[in-house]
């Protein structure tokens, strides 16, 4: 069973635009998030987590949305450039703090 | 470069073979992670490591497949009479192995080809 979903696997934004790549669960003991970004032929490296005792973490051009009672995360990056052209994993960090990832988001922003 | 690093990158070898990988986490971190990733999915948990210690193994780790981190510092993955289903991507992720402290650092990975 997928306990984290994204369920689209692919974006399209023109650059300055806003990206939105959201983020679904259905595991209620969640309590943390952490957004990572995949370049081809790297790992995936930490962009921003949020825990569930917020509603919104910010960093820089990027912003991660938690609703809780939707089980629902979003993340925003504006303005979008296109060094941001990356796939874009949601995670969950459960027992031992392993993470459970969802599919992954393919981001493209065009100039 | 501190980071987190894997060897090899790439492996091709033919159904039936032994392969092994190592990773090597950033020194200070206690906590030594594997992951496997298929094409057009997110990474999946396969087993991990607080210092030498396996305290974890998914049910994706089948008894084909073993993992040491001997003195707690490198880990070796091992998979025997490997098939062409294992074809994927092995990542290795360290940590700090707080209890606060969710992130991990990812090795660039080990792209397994079984023919």
């Amino acid at each position: 069973d997928q306990q984290v979903k994204q369920n689209s696997p692919s974006l399209s934004v023109q650059e300055g635009r806003i990206s939105i790549l959201n983020c679904d669960y259905t595991n209620s003991m969640f309590d943390y998030f952490l957004w990572y970004k995949k370049y081809p032929a790297e790992g995936p490296t930490f962009l921003i987590s949020i825990s569930s005792i917020k509603d919104k973490n910010e960093d820089g051009r990027f912003t991660v949305f938690l609703n809780k009672s939707a089980k629902h995360l979003s993340l925003h990056i504006v303005p979008s450039q296109p060094g941001d052209s990356a796939v874009y994993f949601c995670a969950a960090p459960s027992a031992g703090n392993k993470l459970t990832f969802g599919g992954g988001t393919r981001v493209l922003v065009k100039p | 470069d501190t980071g987190v690093s894997q060897d090899p990158r790439h492996k091709i070898t033919k159904r039936g073979q032994n392969v092994t990988f190592r990773c090597d986490p950033i020194s200070e971190h206690n906590r030594l992670y594997w992951y496997r990733q298929t094409l057009g999915q997110g990474p999946e948990f396969l087993t991990y490591f607080q210092n030498e210690a396996q305290l974890e193994k998914s049910r994706l780790l089948s008894d084909r497949f073993s993992a040491e981190r001997p003195k707690g510092s490198f880990s070796t993955l091992e998979i025997q009479r490997t098939e062409q289903g294992d074809s994927a991507m092995y990542l290795c992720a360290s940590s700090l192995g707080r209890r606060s402290s969710y992130e991990q650092y990812f090795g660039p990975g080990t792209r397994l080809t079984v023919t």
